[in-house]
């Protein structure tokens, strides 16, 4: 079963725009990820929250963390064409392994 | 450095016919892992190997069996395979199992007719 759920499952914008993809858990977690997965190739790690931060950033990237409410939101500002892609969160609870959500599927319109 | 590489990329196979997939990283990683994907869904994971000597089942073992060869190199098998495991197949590596960031392959697209 997927711990992750995010939402919406595709959001088209435009360049330039701000992107926000919201990720939803439903069992305590050690850490949170977020992953982007173009199109046909491998995910790749974006970025990574622990359970005791509430807001990270890398470059045009800002991850928040709700514990409280089991809820964490991407934001990706001033986007580009090339952001168009797949973005799955990932949280782990304990021990080895990562779980994924469904993904949310963002275009961005040049 | 190549990271994480899989090979096949591409099969198609035969209700009942067996393969194996491999997967090997160049990242000295000690944790390596097995999911599928499909489509339009995340990922799942099949099996994962802590480290070299161990394996464990993940959400969706059934169907699969896996070897850590060594410390690079993790496979996957399918002995007898079913249309159901028509997916794509992707193979991911850790450092650390505890903090748990992946570091994945380009996937193997797999069709059993």
């Amino acid at each position: 079963s997927q711990q992750g759920e995010e939402d919406p499952q595709a959001l088209s914008i435009q360049e330039g725009e701000n992107a926000t993809m919201n990720c939803s858990y439903k069992t305590s977690i050690n850490n949170l990820q977020w992953y982007r997965q173009n199109s046909g190739r491998g995910l790749v790690h974006l970025i990574l929250i622990r359970s005791n931060e509430r807001e990270k950033h890398s470059g045009r990237l800002r991850v928040t963390l709700d514990t409280s409410k089991k809820s964490s939101s991407l934001l990706i500002t001033a986007s580009r064409a090339a952001d168009t892609a797949s973005y799955f969160c990932a949280t782990n609870n304990a021990g080895n392994m990562l779980t994924f959500g469904g993904g949310t599927r963002l275009m961005v319109k040049p | 450095n190549a990271g994480v590489t899989q090979t096949p990329k591409f099969q198609v196979l035969k209700t009942g016919q067996s393969m194996t997939l491999q997967c090997a990283q160049d990242m000295n990683h000690n944790s390596m892992y097995w999911y599928r994907q499909d489509p339009g869904m995340g990922l799942r994971l099949i099996y994962y190997s802590a480290s070299e000597g161990t394996t464990d089942k993940g959400e969706v073992p059934n169907g699969y069996n896996v070897s850590r060869l060594n410390k690079r190199e993790f496979s996957l098998r399918l002995e007898s395979a079913a249309p159901s495991q028509t997916s794509v197949y992707f193979c991911a590596s850790s450092d650390s199992a505890s903090v748990q960031t992946q570091y994945f392959g380009p996937g193997t697209r797999l069709l059993v007719l």
